[in-house]
Order: C-alpha cells, then sequence, then structure tokens
C-alpha cells in the first residue's frame, strides 16, 4: 500500500498570508495526486488534480506542485473562508489519503 | 447539475448487516466509475471501494474486503454498498463520488453529502 503524510497536521496563518502545506507519498505516484477541502459538515471539495491542475471553479489563489514523492499545495492571499481541513489524495495504485492538514486563519 | 443522494445510513448491530444506496442525476451514469469513501467522526478519509461505469471491475480497501460489496445498476442511476459483519470501526461517514472517467484510478470531482452508519451494541 502507498501511505501517504501530509505536515504540518495543523496550520494558523493570518488574513493574506501564504501557506504550503506538503504531501509526501512513500514510493512514487507520478503525479497522480489531488487535493481537497473540507469544511465541517460537508463533503470535500476537489481543488487540484493530476499535481497541479486547478479544478473548474477554483480560484487560483489554490495552486499544486510536485511530482514521484513529493507535493505541496499553496494557500495565496488567505481569507477567512480559508479555514477548512485539506487532505491530499493519490490514485497511481487504487487511492488514499492523507490525514489532513488543519487550516486556521486568525 | 451533478447530483449524489446518499441513503441507507442508521444505527446497527455489531455483525449486521447494512445496504446503502447513493442515487445520481446529471450525469450520463453509466460512463462514469463511482467511488464510497468514509470518514469516521472527527477523522480524515478513507477510500473503501470503486467499480468501473461499466460494471465490470471492482476494487476494495484492505480493510473492507470480503466483507463489503460495491455494486451498480446502471439503469436506475444507483450505486450500491452492501456491507456485512459490521464493527465498531465501521462508524463513520459514507460519501458517494463520482470519478472523472469510466475506469478507476482517478480523481474524485463531485460528492454527495454523506450518511452515517453507526455501530454500537
Amino acid at each position: 500500500d502507498i501511505h501517504m503524510t501530509q505536515s504540518p497536521s495543523t496550520l494558523s496563518a493570518s488574513v493574506g498570508d501564504k501557506v504550503t502545506i506538503t504531501c509526501r507519498a512513500s514510493q512514487s505516484i507520478n503525479r497522480w495526486l489531488a487535493w481537497y477541502q473540507q469544511k465541517p459538515g460537508k463533503a470535500p471539495k476537489l481543488l487540484i488534480y493530476q499535481a497541479s491542475n486547478l479544478e473548474t471553479g477554483v480560484p487560483s489563489k489554490f495552486s499544486g506542485s510536485g511530482s514521484g514523492t513529493e507535493f505541496t499545495l499553496t494557500i495565496s492571499r488567505l481569507q477567512p473562508d480559508d479555514s477548512a481541513t485539506y487532505y491530499c489524495q493519490q490514485y497511481h495504485i487504487h487511492s488514499n489519503f492523507g490525514q489532513g492538514t488543519r487550516l486556521e486563519i486568525k | 447539475e451533478v447530483q449524489l443522494l446518499e441513503s441507507g445510513g442508521r444505527f446497527v448491530r455489531p455483525g449486521g448487516s447494512l445496504r446503502l444506496s447513493c442515487a445520481g442525476s446529471g450525469f450520463t451514469f453509466s460512463s462514469y466509475a463511482m467511488t464510497w469513501v468514509r470518514q469516521t467522526p472527527g477523522q480524515g478519509l478513507e477510500w473503501i471501494s470503486s467499480i468501473s461505469g461499466s460494471n465490470t471491475n471492482t476494487y476494495y480497501a484492505d480493510s473492507v474486503k470480503g466483507r463489503f460489496t460495491i455494486s451498480r445498476d446502471n439503469s436506475k442511476n444507483t450505486l450500491y454498498l452492501q456491507m456485512r459483519s459490521l464493527g465498531a470501526g465501521d462508524t463513520a461517514i459514507y460519501y458517494c463520488a463520482k470519478d472523472r472517467g469510466g475506469s478507476f484510478g482517478g480523481e474524485f470531482h463531485y460528492w454527495g453529502q454523506g450518511t452515517l452508519v453507526t455501530v454500537s451494541s
């Protein structure tokens, strides 16, 4: 099984800041990686697919990069609405998710 | 507009069985792989099973293999998850999700609202 590790587990930042979340795979997954945003009581929402492709309708303040085993999600110009938990997902072999990164906006 | 509506979640005793359903609308259901993902209360997401659009191929996480069965009825635009030998560890919100393509192996770009399964004595 491919294991996905996200860091940090929690993150606190201020309005207007830029933050980066890292996701590492236990083996190469090429670029078969997606990022999701989940708010309390809601289903996850797809933000990025194939490591760096922005899903339709998602603001360009979200961006993804990486390949192989290391990936990043960057969120610019933070707003209170960005407060959520962010998950990475690999789909190179079956699928599984990272443990999540909770982002708090101060 | 793509919509996914799960149903069937309820309280069940350990060792019991349950079948979840997910009704899809707003897209050609048979053209897309579908997936079940669960989320234990306050915890992260776990992929548990997927099925190809043609109903040909199924995939399971080790945690549910042999106990859960995914299926679909393309004539009814409905996805199912038959769950057996349920334990406390299966307590979760179960989401159905639509894959971007017909074969499993992609991101999940639409999700239902989830249905809660509680396993307890």
